[in-house]
């Protein structure tokens, strides 16, 4: 099992491009999320989805878009990227909402800087 | 809004000291999770605390969920380097099944 993994590690985009951070899971997990880690900060969630074809905003979700067309892959798109934007993005994975038992699974990260 | 504060932001300590953050939520909550997250690392699930009360041990770490399920701490006996790392609690949102609210870590850092 590769558990969760995610591309790219590292990314540098300028003001106004686009780009799509890619997650995917292999423990057929319906709840997956993404987080962005900002310092000093705890996690913050920006998008989640409860199953394939079911997605809703977290905390933070202005600037992003996401779809989940299968149980694996969760995308997450910047649309126009802003600086504000920098920052550490983590997807994750479980097997039952957070009201439940709920361990979460996450990937490596991403690190985006944005000029 | 609903808020999860964790205290303090950082720790240094001694190799072979102790080491405790606390977390204070704003809301009850029906559970609280800890994490670790090594330097350059992703977070890693340590446990899940449910019963009001609840005291969980693994090895030299010891969690408390309080009896008001509105506060935990994570106790680390005799530190040890492998310790170093950020510790985050975090519990769910009051009104929804599938967000979790987290603490802004308490980073242990082990003196030279």
């Amino acid at each position: 099992n590769a558990g969760v993994t995610q591309t790219p590690k590292f990314q540098v985009l300028k003001t106004g491009q686009s780009m799509t951070l890619q997650c995917a899971q292999d423990m057929n997990h319906e709840y997956m999320s993404w987080y962005r880690q900002d310092p000093g900060m705890g996690l913050r969630l920006i998008h989640y989805s409860v199953g394939a074809g079911i997605t809703d905003q977290g905390e933070v979700p202005n600037g992003y878009n996401v779809s989940r067309s299968t149980t694996e892959d969760f995308p997450l798109r910047l649309l126009s990227a802003a600086p504000s934007q920098t920052s550490v993005y983590f997807c994750a994975s479980s097997s039952s909402p957070v009201s439940s038992y709920n361990e979460q699974f996450f990937g490596p990260g991403t690190r985006l800087t944005v000029l | 809004g609903q808020q999860v504060m964790q205290i303090p932001q950082y720790q240094h300590v001694q190799e072979g000291e102790d080491f405790t953050t606390y977390c204070n939520s704003s809301t009850t909550l029906s559970n609280i999770q800890w994490y670790k997250q090594r330097p350059g690392g992703h977070p890693v699930f340590l446990i899940q605390l449910v019963k009001s009360g609840e005291v969980k041990k693994q090895k030299r770490l010891t969690f408390q969920f309080g009896e008001a399920k509105k506060n935990s701490s994570l106790h680390i006996t005799a530190t040890q380097t492998t310790d170093v790392g950020t510790y985050f609690c975090a519990g769910p949102h009051k009104n929804s099944n599938y967000q979790l609210i987290w603490g802004a870590g308490t980073k242990l850092i082990i003196k030279p």
